[in-house]
């Protein structure tokens, strides 16, 4: 079974700032890694899937990278709506899917 | 744009078991599967399991192995996921999500989850 661990646990950032998220598999996952965004009460948003493609509606600020076992959220510019927990999913061996533990960012 | 509603919410006795149903606005059953996801308080996503009703295949994460059914009734678009035996770790929101992946007959385009449903409620307390 791939392990996905993301790192930071928790990132305190200010809104204007740059946040940079970090997920590593415990195999290669090729480029099948998602990221989603989820606040407070609301069901999980698909943010960037296939690493790096932008879902619809998802803003330019939002940007993601890696391939095989690491892999990077950016956010480029902090917007107050961005504080929430973002989640890492890999599919390599689809339709099997895990998530990863979570990384909360939030307003230092 | 499809839209997934999900059952309300439930409160169960430790032992029973629980159907939570979840019902698409269009008819997507015929080119894309569904998958179940849980959130325990505080806690992060545990994908449960999914199904794809084109090619009648349900693929259930190893730990739910043997407790957990999904099902899919197309003359609704509607998705089912039974699970038995509950203890109160199952205490969760669960979530059903459409898989973006595309299907025909032949095959499966892999995809990803989106949207998701609202979340329903079990709690499980004697």
């Amino acid at each position: 079974e791939i392990v996905l661990t993301q790192s930071p646990a928790t990132l305190s950032l200010s809104p204007g700032e740059r946040a940079t998220l970090s997920c590593r598999a415990s195999q290669s996952v090729s480029s099948f890694l998602a990221w989603y965004q989820q606040k407070p009460g609301q069901a999980p948003r698909l943010l960037i899937y296939d690493a790096s493609y932008r879902a619809t509606g998802i803003p330019a600020r939002f940007s993601g990278s890696g391939s095989g076992t690491d892999f990077t959220l950016t956010i480029s510019s902090l917007e107050p709506e961005d504080f929430a927990i973002y989640y890492c999913q890999q599919r390599s061996k689809w339709p099997i899917f895990t998530f990863g533990p979570g990384t909360k960012v939030d307003i230092k | 744009q499809v839209q997934l509603v999900q059952s309300g919410a439930e409160v169960k006795k430790p032992g029973s078991s629980v159907k939570v149903s979840c019902k698409a606005s269009g008819d997507i059953f015929r080119s894309y599967g569904i998958s179940w996801v849980r959130q325990a308080p505080g806690q992060g996503l545990e994908w449960m399991g999914g199904v794809i009703p084109v090619f009648r295949i349900v693929n259930y994460a190893q730990e739910f192995q043997g407790r957990v059914t999904i099902t899919t009734d197309e003359s609704t678009s509607t998705a089912y996921m039974e699970l038995y035996r509950l203890t109160s770790e199952d205490t969760a929101i669960y979530y059903c999500a459409r898989d973006t992946g595309y299907c025909n007959s032949d095959t499966c385009s892999p995809g990803w989850f989106d949207p998701w449903g609202q979340g329903t409620l079990v709690t499980v307390s004697s």
